[in-house]
């Protein structure tokens, strides 16, 4: 079964443009979670979404960055404009919303680099 | 304020030899904990979890204790292997997982 995918892979932009961010998650996963690493922070909560529907998005740092779920093998982070701040990794995560199934399914991540 | 901290940023053990990775929390409301690994370049991967009402979980060469009135987890890894180096994650469930900053672990061959 392939897993989490997300693309691209690595982005490099100039400050200023727009960047989006790509995920399927895994099929029959129900939930969908949007994470950044960064040294300082750690791995830390954007958004998450239950089918499609966004619950939680107050670890979104700013209005610059939004996400969206349109169907349930798609979704989206865009960060609109960057900044250097914004360099980190980005990881998309699933999970099945079994009662005691909390183990989420990460993508490899999206290493952005804004200049 | 961080509610769950890997004060240890990183470990090194020779092969064969326990690995202990420890995890402290401060939220009492957290119910459900786990360990994740990640490699460089790729996501973190499931490792093993534990509920909060019990006190140990076993797979394998990995075993995760918690004790609930020191707020404190730990992760054994007995024996090491040199495959088992990564960086190890604890997370934390209540509605939403909260993420330690992980700690390196080395085996060294």
């Amino acid at each position: 079964d392939a897993g989490v995918i997300q693309s691209p892979r690595h982005e490099v932009t100039e400050m200023g443009q727009e960047v989006t961010l790509r995920c399927k998650p895994i099929s029959g996963h129900d939930y969908l979670f949007w994470y950044r690493q960064t040294m300082m922070r750690g791995l830390e909560l954007l958004i998450y979404f239950n089918n499609n529907v966004p619950i939680d998005d107050s670890g979104m740092p700013e209005d610059r960055f939004s996400a969206k779920m349109p169907n349930a093998s798609f979704s989206t982070l865009k960060i609109q404009p960057s900044e250097p701040r914004d360099s980190a990794v980005y990881f998309c995560a699933s999970r099945v919303g079994l009662a005691g199934a909390y183990e989420q399914y990460f993508g490899p991540g999206t290493r952005l680099t804004v200049t | 304020d961080q509610q769950v901290k890997q004060n240890s940023p990183s470990l090194s053990v020779q092969e064969g030899r326990i690995s202990i990775l420890n995890c402290d929390y401060t939220n009492s409301m957290f119910d459900y904990f786990l360990w994740y690994k990640k490699y460089p370049a790729e996501g973190p991967t499931f490792l093993i979890s534990i509920s909060s009402i019990k006190d140990k979980n076993e797979d394998g060469r990995f075993t995760v204790f918690l004790n609930k009135s020191a707020k404190h987890l730990s992760l054994h890894i007995v024996p090491s292997q040199p495959g088992d180096s990564a960086v190890y994650f604890c997370a934390a469930f209540y509605y939403k997982l909260t993420f330690g900053k992980g700690t390196l672990l080395t085996v060294n061959p």
